[in-house]
C-alpha cells in the first residue's frame, strides 16, 4: 500500500522560506515522478512543481524563480523549498506521486497535506 | 498555460438522480484529463484518467468523456457519499492545470 506522509513548519513570517517534506512508503521509488500542490481559497488547486528520482524537475513558471525541489532517495523522501513568502503563499500543501509513461502526469496517491500560514 | 474552465460552479441534484458537470480546455489536452472528488478537509482523488478510465476501485456510476477541449464528468444515481467538489485537470502540458472546481450539492 502506497502511503505518502508529509510535514513542515505550518506557521510563518514574510519573507521567511517554506520548507516541506514527503516520505513516500510503499511501491518503487525511482519509477514516478514526485510533485508538490497547493489549494488556497482564491487560487484553488495550483501545481507546484515535479521531480523525478535522478532529479530531473519540472516547475510553475508562476513560482519557479522561488521553488527549489529536491530528492533524497536513500530515504524515498522529496522536499519542497519556497523562498521570501507572503500571505499569498498561505495554503494547503500537498505532496503527490505522478505517474509516468502513458498516463505520464496521472496523480493518485496524495499526502495528507499541510496547511502553511504566513503573516505579516 | 492552459486554462481549465469548469461549469457549473454549483449543482443541486437529488440523490438518486444523474449529475453532468463540463470541463473546457483553453486549447487541446487530448485525452489526457483527469477528474478528482474532495471532501472538506481531505486531499482530492483520482476518480477518472485519460478522460474516460475509472481510476481503481471507483464505482461504474462514475463516468468520463471527450476529448480535444471539451470534457464531461457524469454520474448516475448520486448517493450521499457523492456530494462533493469535482475538480478537472490536464496532464497534456506543463505547468499541470487543474479548473476551479463544480461544487455537488444536495437538492
Amino acid at each position: 500500500q502506497v502511503q505518502l506522509q508529509q510535514w513542515g513548519a505550518g506557521l510563518l513570517k514574510s519573507s521567511e522560506t517554506l520548507s516541506l517534506t514527503c516520505a513516500v512508503y510503499g511501491g518503487s521509488f525511482s519509477d514516478y515522478d514526485w510533485s508538490w500542490l497547493r489549494q488556497s481559497p482564491g487560487k484553488g488547486l495550483e501545481w507546484i512543481g515535479e521531480i523525478n528520482h535522478s532529479g530531473s524537475t519540472n516547475h510553475n513558471p508562476s513560482l519557479k524563480s522561488r521553488v527549489t525541489i529536491s530528492v533524497d532517495t536513500s530515504k524515498n523522501q522529496f522536499s519542497l523549498k519556497l523562498s521570501s513568502v507572503t500571505a499569498a503563499d498561505t495554503a494547503v500543501y500537498y505532496c503527490a506521486r505522478g505517474e509516468t509513461g502513458m498516463v505520464r502526469g496521472v496523480m493518485v496517491y496524495w499526502g495528507q497535506g499541510t496547511l502553511v500560514i504566513v503573516s505579516s | 498555460e492552459i486554462v481549465m474552465t469548469q461549469s457549473p460552479a454549483t449543482l443541486s441534484v437529488s440523490p438518486g438522480e444523474r449529475a453532468t458537470l463540463s470541463c473546457r480546455a483553453s486549447q487541446s489536452v487530448s485525452n489526457n484529463l483527469a477528474w478528482f472528488q474532495q471532501n472538506p478537509g481531505q486531499a482530492p482523488r483520482l476518480l477518472i484518467y485519460a478522460s474516460s478510465t475509472r481510476a481503481t476501485g471507483i464505482p461504474a456510476r462514475f463516468s468520463g468523456s471527450g476529448s480535444g477541449t471539451e470534457f464531461t464528468l457524469t454520474i448516475s444515481n448520486l448517493q450521499s457519499e457523492d456530494f462533493a467538489v469535482y475538480y478537472c485537470q490536464q496532464y497534456n502540458n506543463w505547468p499541470r492545470t487543474f479548473g476551479q472546481g463544480t461544487k455537488l450539492e444536495i437538492k
